[in-house]
Formats: structure tokens, sequence, C-alpha cells
């Protein structure tokens, strides 16, 4: 089967940096992506790994190693807005994407 | 950035009927679209695969006669859950993935079954 594992929960606060990590075991790979989802809305796009080392766009940045089957998701600079649900998710291949279990993000002042 | 927007945002139904959702990419186009289902708290399951023109490809386990899936056009997909139960209540959500392979996530149709 095909498992992406992710923590439940993270916990901070306001103006701190938060590490949300993701592993996956696939039966086809040709990247990692990170979404952002608040209660009611979509998915809405972060950001994509193909290869290893680290991304970073404004205050995310996203980390992978294929050897590890591992990446993770840095988030600086935490805002109250940042409260959501992050979910990584694989590339299998043909387009497709098998989305992590999900971790819900809850920033406090 | 590319828009996709979906028709309804919620419906209620009763048991037994059938429900149509539209998503359409509306600054794209899209010969690729996908139809996921998310349940409260958990993550985006896939249901299938839209090719515009073609037979959709569903995930092991949907049921392609209940979830009927026409991609009729390169704008536009439609998912028909048919003789809805209480079951099927969930969040539908469609993606289109544009030609440089960017998925796009529509704003999702809350369906609930009474």
């Amino acid at each position: 089967g095909q498992s992406l594992e992710q923590p439940s929960e993270v916990t901070a606060v306001e103006g701190a940096i938060v590490q949300i990590n993701c592993t996956y075991q696939t039966s086809g790979f040709y990247g990692l992506s990170w979404y952002q989802q608040h209660d009611g809305g979509a998915p809405t796009f972060l950001s994509y790994n193909a290869l290893d080392g680290l991304e970073e766009t404004g205050r995310f940045s996203s980390f992978l190693s294929r050897s590890d089957s591992y990446g993770y998701l840095l988030l600086q600079e935490l805002q109250m807005k940042d409260s959501a649900s992050y979910f990584c998710a694989v590339s299998t291949g043909f387009q497709k994407l098998v989305f992590g279990t999900g971790t819900r993000l809850l920033v406090s002042p | 950035g590319a828009v996709v927007s979906q028709h309804p945002s919620r419906v209620i139904c009763k048991s037994g009927t059938s429900v149509k959702i539209e998503c359409r990419s509306l600054d794209f186009q899209a010969t690729t679209m996908f139809w996921y289902r998310q349940f409260p708290k958990q993550s985006l399951m896939l249901m299938a695969t839209s090719n515009e023109g073609s037979k959709a490809t569903y995930e092991q386990g949907v049921e392609k006669d209940k979830f009927l899936i026409n991609h009729a056009s390169l704008t536009l997909s439609t998912l028909t859950v048919t003789s809805a139960h209480p079951e099927d209540s969930s969040f539908y959500i469609c993606s289109a993935r544009d030609r440089e392979e960017t998925q796009y996530f529509g704003p999702g149709t809350r369906l609930l079954v009474l």
C-alpha cells in the first residue's frame, strides 16, 4: 500500500518556527508537495520538491531527502493566520497525488 | 494564479436522489482533472482521474456506476453522485492540472444526504 505519515497536531506561538515532518512509502515517486487547508476551504499549494534539498518560498521552506523517504515543511515567523491543516502529498505518476494524513497547526498569541 | 471553480458549494439532498457537481477551470485548459473526497478531519482521497474526451479512471474501491464522471470539454468536468445515501455525505474537491503539471484545487462542494 501507500502511506504518508504526519504528526496529527502541532502547536506553537506567534513568531516561532515550526517544522512539520512527512515520511512516505509509495509505489512511485516524482516529487513531494505541501498544501495548506483552512477549515471548510480547499487545499492551497505551498511548495514542491522533486530533488533533495531545501526549497525556500518566503516564510515557508520545504526539504526533501529521497534516500530517507522523508520531507518536512518549515514555517517561520508564525502568524495567527497560519493556523490550518497542512498536508504533504507525493506525486506517484500519471499526475496523481497521494495525500498524507494531515497535520493541524494551532498558532496561539 | 489559475482559478478552478466548483458548483454548487453546498448541497443537501434526500436519500436516493442524484447530485451533479461541476468543476471548471476558469482561465486555463485542463486536459486532466481529478476528483477527491474528504471526510471531516481526514485527508483527501483521490476518487478518479478525469481526462477530456475519454473515460475516467477510478481508484480502487470507488464505484464507477455510483460516481459518474464526465469531462466534456477542456474546462469542465462533472461528478454525479447517483442514488446518494447518507454515507456519501462528504466534502468533494476537484483539481485541474495545467500545462506545467501544477494541480489547482477548486473550493469544494459540501454534500449532505438526509
